[in-house]
């Protein structure tokens, strides 16, 4: 059974960049024909797309964050992380990473809730 | 960019369907999913490419998608199945888009 879990800061400062690692458990990040992508949901808010990588290293983002958005895989640590630039109040949100099946999501990490504030 | 809506919130009591449903232009033409998330979890798939039930969701969940509207249906509704509920297609412009997301009440 695949686990992932993500880690990073859970306060980051306004016009800074939000950092999180997503570490996977129970397989190789670089096996199988898998996306890794990253979903937000603010608190009151629906769910967000943010971005997803494929194990070859090739990415898409959602448009609305794409000029913010970088996210890159390390397969000898075996997890996949998120940077978003330039962040603010709106970027709050519990962040999840997930396996990504192209079409569907089917493991999810248990979320972790960045707040940006000074 | 492409936008999936659904209803704000349903309400269902014990024992009865509840059907939520997912509206988006020619959602039929795509795959859609549907997940559960209760406060403080981390959602779940109960149902992917339209119809199918992943393994250990129970079968009172089942999906439909025709025309511009997916629907997600609970057959028998318990009470623990109040939840969000959102669906989710993937479009080839945007990438993931999720559904406004329901609040199921059982009443």
């Amino acid at each position: 059974q695949v686990q992932l879990r993500e880690s990073g800061p859970g306060l980051v400062k306004p016009s800074q960049t939000l950092s999180l690692t997503c570490s996977v458990s129970g397989g190789s990040i670089s096996s199988g024909n898998y996306y890794w992508s990253w979903i937000r949901r603010p608190a009151g808010k629906g769910l967000e797309w943010i971005g997803r990588i494929f194990t070859s290293g090739s990415t898409s983002y959602n448009p609305s964050l794409k000029s913010r958005v970088t996210i890159s895989l390390d397969t000898s640590k075996n997890h996949f992380s998120l940077n978003l630039s330039s962040v603010t109040a709106a970027d709050t949100a519990v962040y999840y990473c997930a396996r990504d099946r192209r079409f569907f999501f089917d493991f999810w990490g248990q979320g972790t809730l960045v707040t940006v504030s000074s | 960019s492409y936008e999936l809506t659904q209803p704000p919130s349903v309400s269902v009591s014990p024992g009865q369907t509840a059907s939520i449903t997912c509206s988006g232009d020619k959602l039929g033409d795509k795959y859609a999913c549907w997940y559960q998330q209760k406060p403080g979890q981390s959602p779940v798939q109960v149902i992917y490419q339209d119809t199918k039930r992943p393994a250990g969701i129970p079968e009172r969940f089942s999906g439909s998608n025709s025309g511009n509207t997916a629907t997600l249906t609970i057959s028998g509704t318990q009470a623990m199945d109040e939840a969000d509920y959102y669906c989710q297609a993937w479009d080839s412009n945007t990438g993931y888009v999720f559904g406004t997301g329901t609040k199921v009440t059982v009443l």
